[in-house]
């Protein structure tokens, strides 16, 4: 099984700044299958992200998703307060699909 | 539009089943993987397996084969999972999440039905 770690666990950062958080597989994933997903409190997950560098239907080109093989970036580059949430990677080029842990975007 | 609806909360108890109903409207419901993830409460996702609603063919996840079934019902355009001998720790959310097109682009899952909270406790 791939096992995704994401970095950091917490991320404290104004509105307006950059953020960059990080996914990284314990091995290749196949054919760049990397979703990014962002979850409000009580909320389901909405994609993002798929295919690495994709953005899903709706989704503002603030955000943007980079990388290959092992090493995945999902790069917001000027935070809006709808933003401030939870952060998932995923994987669905291999079976198990498989998360990371996530990553908390908070207000500093 | 896409969504996903689904059955509401439940209460078991250890050793019992239950079964998550999962409504799709907006699209094609045999066209598209039908998925289901869970999530413990403050944890992140498990993935359990997917079916081809228009097939029938399914795919667990290792942990959850002999304990976990999924099925849908075409005409209502309905998928179900149902989790048997239930344990204190498959307390969780259960979503279901439409998957890619079974012919067409390989794609993250989207949209997620809101989620089915089961609590299993004596």
């Amino acid at each position: 099984e791939i096992v995704l770690t994401q970095s950091p666990g917490t991320l404290s950062l104004s509105p307006g700044e950059r953020a960059t958080l990080s996914c990284r597989a314990s091995q290749s994933v196949s054919s760049n299958y990397l979703a990014w997903y962002q979850q409000k409190p009580g909320q389901a997950p909405r994609l993002l992200i798929y295919g690495a560098s994709s953005r899903a239907t709706g989704i503002p080109d603030r955000l943007s998703g980079s990388g290959s093989g092992t090493d995945f970036t999902l790069t917001i580059s000027r935070l809006e307060p709808e933003d401030f949430a939870v952060y998932y990677c995923q994987q669905y080029g291999n079976s198990p699909r498989t998360f990371g842990q996530g990553t908390k975007v908070e207000i500093k | 539009q896409v969504q996903l609806v689904q059955s509401g909360a439940e209460v078991k108890k250890p050793g019992a089943s239950v079964k998550v109903s999962c409504e799709a409207s907006g699209y094609i419901f045999i066209d598209y993987y039908m998925h289901w993830v869970r999530q413990a409460p403050g944890q992140g996702f498990e993935w359990m397996g997917w079916i081809n609603p228009n097939s029938g063919d399914t795919d667990y996840a290792q942990k959850f084969q002999g304990r976990v079934t999924m099925t849908r019902d075409t005409s209502i355009n309905t998928a179900y999972m149902e989790v048997s001998r239930l344990r204190s720790d498959d307390t969780a959310v259960y979503y279901c999440a439409r998957g890619s097109e079974i012919t067409g682009t390989t794609t993250g899952f989207d949209p997620w039905g809101q989620g089915t909270l089961v609590t299993v406790s004596s």
